[in-house]
C-alpha cells in the first residue's frame, strides 16, 4: 500500500540558510500534518492542512511557512535557519479531519543545521 | 507543559511475555488515544487506537484500556515478539480543530529473548 513520502530524507544546510521540506500523502488523503521531533522529544505539531487551507497551527516559528497544493502535497518552508531547527520532521496524512482518523506518519526529514 | 506522560522511559520484557505500556494524561478535553510505534530512522507507525466512549480496545496481540476517571491508558502485547522492540508513543487528540496530536515522551521496550 502507498505511504507518505517525504523528501529529502536527510538535509544539512548552515545556520541563516532556508530549507524546504516537501511531503505526499497517502492518495485520497486531504488532511496533511507537519511535526518536529527535537534529540530524545516526543514530536511536536507544527501545522495541518484540509482541502489546501490551513485548519490549525501549534508552535510552529515565524519563520516557518507552510502550503498544500492542489494534488495535495505539502512543503514546509523554514527560512534563517538556526541550531535549534536540526531535528526530524514528520509529516502525517489522514483521508479527513474528524477525530476518528489515524493519522499516518511519513519516513521524515532529518535536518541538520551547522 | 506535558499533556501526555509516559513515566517509564524504557521497559525490558521476555520473549513470550506480556509487555505493559502506560500513559496519563491531564487534559480532560482529549477524546481519542492512539498508540504508534518507532523503529529508528523510520516514522511512527499507527498500531491501535480508543475512543472515549470505550475502556477496551482489541486487536490481536494488542488490547488499550483507557481509564477515564484515573486519565490512564495501558497498552498490552501479549505474547511480546522480538520484532515488539522499538519506542512506543501514546498520543491524544481533543477533537477540536483538525485534531491535531499530542504525543508522550515515548517509552522504549526491548523484547528478550
Amino acid at each position: 500500500a502507498a505511504g507518505v513520502i517525504q523528501s529529502p530524507r536527510h538535509l544539512i544546510k548552515e545556520k541563516r540558510e532556508t530549507a524546504t521540506l516537501k511531503c505526499y500523502p497517502i492518495p485520497r488523503h486531504d488532511t496533511v500534518y507537519w511535526y518536529q521531533q527535537g534529540p530524545g522529544q516526543d514530536p511536536q505539531f507544527l501545522i495541518s492542512f484540509y482541502e489546501k487551507m490551513q485548519s490549525d497551527k501549534g508552535s510552529i516559528p515565524d519563520r516557518f511557512s507552510a502550503q498544500q497544493f492542489s494534488d495535495y502535497h505539502s512543503e514546509l518552508n523554514m527560512s534563517s535557519l538556526e541550531l535549534g531547527d536540526s531535528a526530524l520532521y514528520f509529516c502525517a496524512s489522514s483521508p479527513g479531519t474528524s477525530t476518528r482518523y489515524e493519522q499516518y506518519f511519513g519516513p521524515g526529514t532529518r535536518l541538520t543545521v551547522t | 507543559d506535558q499533556q501526555v506522560k509516559q513515566n517509564s522511559p524504557s521497559l525490558s520484557v521476555q520473549e513470550g511475555r506480556i509487555s505493559i505500556l502506560n500513559c496519563d494524561y491531564t487534559n480532560s478535553m482529549f477524546d481519542y488515544f492512539l498508540w504508534y510505534k518507532k523503529y529508528p530512522a523510520e516514522g511512527p507507525t499507527f498500531l491501535i487506537s480508543i475512543s472515549s466512549i470505550k475502556d477496551k480496545n482489541e486487536d490481536g496481540r494488542f488490547t488499550v484500556f483507557l481509564n477515564k476517571s484515573a486519565k490512564h491508558l495501558s497498552l498490552h502485547i501479549v505474547p511480546s515478539q522480538p520484532g515488539d522492540s522499538a519506542v512506543y508513543f501514546c498520543a491524544a487528540s481533543d477533537g477540536v480543530g483538525a485534531q491535531k496530536l499530542v504525543f508522550g515522551q515515548g517509552t522504549r521496550l526491548t523484547i528478550n529473548p
